[in-house]
């Protein structure tokens, strides 16, 4: 089974709108963090947002936030405000604080921000 | 620039050359990741070093395949014979030991083509 999964392949959205990226996961860990990084057409993977299995709030940075529903297994990024500069690839990511070190990785959802 | 540095950012070489990659982590980080990542895919976990001790490496790592950490600082990544399969991007990522789910930041990235 997928550990991270994302469903949306690709997604547009208007700037100055907000959009919501999708991201389920499954482990039978406790404890886990699940992170969101934006991977630009140059390549580097960037940090947005990390969430802890244990955070009871959702996490937020900036025009960032993490929708976290634990019992679903979900955590949905959210973009407000949406800006050009946001189309990307966006990557779900879980480390399992049994798997070690890694991070696995979704397959990644592209978002086109239209003017 | 105190970012996660990656030489050369472009290869390109003939099928059953070797060739050797070289990450420069963020200079405090104690942690150093490779990752490798195929076109409209996640990036993949290779391979992890704590200090100059690898510990943990991924089954993707084949015998072609051998990274070290010499001193704790920079770290290479070597593959040998190269095949036409190897063609990726090769990420490096670094991270503090501070608890379980620091966040990785990741270089740009060596893109591999095998021709």
């Amino acid at each position: 089974a997928q550990k991270i999964t994302q469903t949306q392949p690709g997604m547009f959205v208007q700037e100055k709108e907000a959009v919501t990226l999708d991201c389920t996961y499954d482990t039978s860990d406790q404890s886990y963090g699940l992170f969101w990084y934006k991977q630009p057409s140059s390549g580097e993977m960037i940090f947005l947002i990390y969430q802890g299995s244990y955070d009871e709030q959702n996490a937020t940075e900036g025009r960032y936030s993490l929708n976290f529903q634990k019992a679903r297994k979900s955590a949905n990024l959210v973009i407000s405000a949406s800006q050009l500069g946001d189309s990307a690839m966006y990557f779900c990511a879980m480390r399992e604080e049994t798997s070690g070190s890694r991070l696995t990785f979704g397959e990644g959802t592209q978002l086109t921000v239209n003017p | 620039d105190t970012g996660v540095s990656q030489d050369p950012r472009h290869k390109i070489t003939k099928r059953g050359q070797n060739v050797t990659f070289r990450c420069d982590p963020i200079s405090e980080h104690n942690r150093l990741y490779w990752y490798r990542q195929t076109l409209g895919q996640g990036p993949e976990f290779l391979t992890y070093f704590q200090n100059e001790a690898q510990l943990e490496k991924s089954r993707l790592l084949s015998d072609r395949f051998s990274a070290e950490r010499p001193k704790g600082s920079f770290s290479t990544l070597e593959i040998q014979r190269t095949e036409q399969g190897d063609s990726a991007m090769y990420l490096c990522a670094s991270s503090l030991m501070q608890t379980v789910f620091s966040e990785q930041y990741f270089g740009p990235g060596t893109r591999l083509t095998v021709t």
